[in-house]
């Protein structure tokens, strides 16, 4: 959807390197959630931000997962020290009310090697 | 343990059949949504059904809410090659964060 652009689209990396995935919002929301999708273990939810801050960040897995929101158009979720059990393809979507629907960004596709 | 269990997994059929995709928990949601997910794009939604038996119906798909709230289907009429895709349910409890389904892959041939 036009209205969320994640970047890059794709990424490869080596184990060990930093990692850093974007989430530019077009209409602004300040409400957000970071997604992961792997085949084993379906989409899962990283963490979630109101009003650009995180409310809900239980399912980061661990430290070397951070995730900001400074503004209304505009988050990063940084990986660091990548390991290739995150690759991964990761979603952001802004929250637009359970009734709406939410509105995901085509996702990028991280690989560590 | 997957909050939501959809099922069947995966689901190979000829163009023209009709498929029933099922989305079931023992938990009670206040809405539940589907989506449908192409190869390399995000997951788009195509339905919210919020009353406990509710039914809605988009063109060949037809949605349906059990009574308790707790699970739902996906009816495809007469399948065609574009419904090819991940269909995902995702249930929303109370919270405006929806758990998500781990999906029914679904291939329609030719």
């Amino acid at each position: 959807d036009a209205g969320v652009i994640q970047s890059p689209r794709h990424e490869v990396t080596e184990m060990g390197q930093e990692v850093t995935l974007r989430c530019k919002l077009i209409s602004g929301h300040n409400s957000l959630f970071w997604y992961r999708q792997t085949m084993m273990r379906g989409l899962e939810l990283l963490i979630y931000f109101n009003n650009n801050v995180p409310i809900d960040d239980s399912g980061m897995p661990e430290d070397r997962f951070s995730a900001k929101m400074p503004n209304a158009s505009f988050s990063t979720l940084k990986i660091q020290p990548s390991e290739p059990r995150d690759s991964a393809v990761y979603f952001c979507a802004p929250n637009e009310g359970a009734l709406r629907g939410y509105t995901f960004g085509s996702g990028t596709r991280l690989t560590v090697v | 343990t997957q909050l939501l269990e959809q099922s069947p997994q995966f689901l190979s059929i000829q163009e023209g059949e009709n498929l029933t995709v099922y989305c079931n928990s023992s938990s009670v949601f206040s809405s539940l949504q589907w989506y449908r997910q192409e190869p390399g794009e995000g997951p788009v939604l195509l339905v919210t059904v919020v009353t406990g038996g509710e039914v809605k119906k988009l063109k060949r798909l037809t949605f349906q809410f059990g009574d308790a709230r707790k699970d739902s289907s996906l009816h495809i009429t007469a399948a065609q090659p574009g419904d090819t895709g991940l269909y995902l349910c995702a249930g929303m409890r109370g919270s405006y964060i929806p758990t998500f389904g781990r999906g029914t892959s679904l291939i329609v041939h030719p």
